[in-house]
């Protein structure tokens, strides 16, 4: 079955500065690759997500891209603000969806 | 749309009790997972079900987990009996086709086993 690696487990970084979180996948059949924000005591959010046929996508401060052949996709976090701070997940579907282990993103004033 | 309703929020329980969680998804949704979040494993997949059916199970850690899904817009996990390492945070989410579209949260259910 599908298996998704993150990391880092946790980021710091100063107020503008830019956050990276990368992730690998094991299966070859995934097709869309799903980012997810979740703040301390609610549920998981979508911020962003990219299918098997596209390269890279961006929104406003956040960009993903994406690398079949190597099989990793990582999401790009620019200016970042405190207000990103949260936990980021990553995640893989051909079927249903395997998320990877999270990243515990600190943004300091 | 409300979104995806799960109840309770909150369940404290003693160990061996029965535990039923409940989750309603979103209208014209055909798809429902089932993850439990802690600390130590993250957000890990439970069971998902297409159109009422239980596609895979794989997740669920034992017999004493079981999910049904009588019709589209009802489910439910149900641990018997419990323990306490059951204590996670047990989201339901739904998407509108097999994986490869949103998937959206419920708020979850804190499940305190003691």
């Amino acid at each position: 079955g599908e298996n998704v690696e993150q990391h880092p487990s946790t980021l710091s970084v100063q107020e503008g500065d830019s956050a990276v979180i990368k992730c690998t996948y094991s299966d070859s059949a995934s097709n869309y690759f799903p980012w997810y924000k979740q703040e301390l005591g609610k549920r998981p959010q979508l911020i962003i997500d990219i299918r098997s046929n596209v390269g890279e996508k961006k929104d406003q401060r956040i960009a993903v891209t994406l690398n079949k052949t190597a099989k990793h996709f990582s999401l790009h976090i620019t200016e970042t603000q405190p207000e990103d701070s949260a936990v980021y997940f990553c995640a893989a579907s051909s079927d249903k969806l395997i998320f990877g282990t999270g990243t515990r993103l600190q943004v300091f004033p | 749309d409300a979104g995806v309703i799960q109840s309770p929020r909150h369940e404290v329980t003693e160990m061996g009790q029965e535990v039923t969680l409940r989750c309603k998804p979103i209208s014209g949704h055909n798809s429902l997972f089932w993850y439990r979040q802690t600390m130590m494993r993250g957000l890990e997949l439970l069971i998902y079900f297409n159109n009422n059916v239980p596609i895979d199970d794989s997740g669920m850690p034992e017999d004493r987990f079981s999910a049904k899904m009588p019709n589209a817009s009802f489910s439910t996990l149900k641990i018997q009996p419990s323990e306490p390492r059951d204590s996670a945070v047990y989201f339901c989410a739904s998407s509108f086709q097999r994986g490869d579209t949103e998937a959206f949260f419920g708020q979850g259910t804190r499940l305190t086993v003691v």
